[in-house]
């Protein structure tokens, strides 16, 4: 089983649209987690970082359930831009080694 | 303030063939790091480094070395190049148990 597992979709959603996935990760012990965003042929970008009590950033809102070992991303009111990859991202180790999720691919069409 | 610079952009090289990508960052971060991504598998971990003198072995580390002899720089060699070794590298740093910088990322292609 992989370490962090999401759904490689591809999500495809019209302007507008309410979109959410969800990353499940196995380690129980994972201290940090973050979302970050890759465009084609791009290296990834920090989106956010993900905080038990759950935050928000404009459109986008992350959540982590550490009792079922998983992190969200709600992205609302999609807009064409948003289209990329979205990766998730755990921190484990004494020296908080990054496991990279596969990804989701999100398509937001007019 | 350049952040992570990676190079080169691009390169082929043939089977056999060694070279070195070269990851320098200019924050001062002790945590330096290499993965690869290949499209359906994500990005994996090749090597990383957290300070000068100390490596260590990520996920995919065969057929790669390493070395960190300052803060500032962390480059990849590839001894003998093989086909399986075509791929998309990126090098990235992070300070502490946070947001990672990565490079712009080096398109290889091993024939």
């Amino acid at each position: 089983r992989k370490e962090v597992e999401q759904d490689p979709g591809p999500f495809n959603v019209p302007e507008g649209a309410t979109v959410a996935f969800n990353c499940t990760y196995s380690n129980s012990a994972s201290q940090s987690f973050f979302w970050y965003r890759q465009d084609c042929r791009k290296e990834p970008k920090l989106l956010m970082s993900v905080y038990s009590s759950g935050n928000e950033d404009g459109r986008f809102t992350a959540q982590l359930n550490r009792a079922s070992q998983y992190i969200s991303l709600l992205i609302r009111d999609s807009k064409l831009s948003d289209s990329a990859t979205y990766l998730c991202v755990v921190l484990s180790g004494g020296s908080y080694i990054p496991t990279f999720g596969r990804g989701t691919s999100l398509i937001v069409h007019p | 303030n350049a952040g992570v610079t990676q190079t080169p952009k691009f390169q082929v090289l043939k089977t056999g063939q060694s070279m070195t990508l070269q990851c320098a960052q200019d924050m001062n971060h002790e945590y330096m790091s290499w993965y690869r991504q290949d499209p359906g598998m994500g990005l994996r971990l090749i090597h990383y480094s957290v300070g000068a003198g100390i490596t260590d072995q990520g996920e995919v580390p065969n057929g790669y070395n390493v070395s960190r002899s300052t803060t500032e720089d962390f480059p990849l060699r590839l001894l003998s190049a093989a086909p399986s070794q075509t791929s998309v590298y990126f090098c990235a740093s992070r300070t502490g148990g946070e947001k990672l910088f990565f490079g712009s990322g080096t398109q290889l292609s091993v024939l």
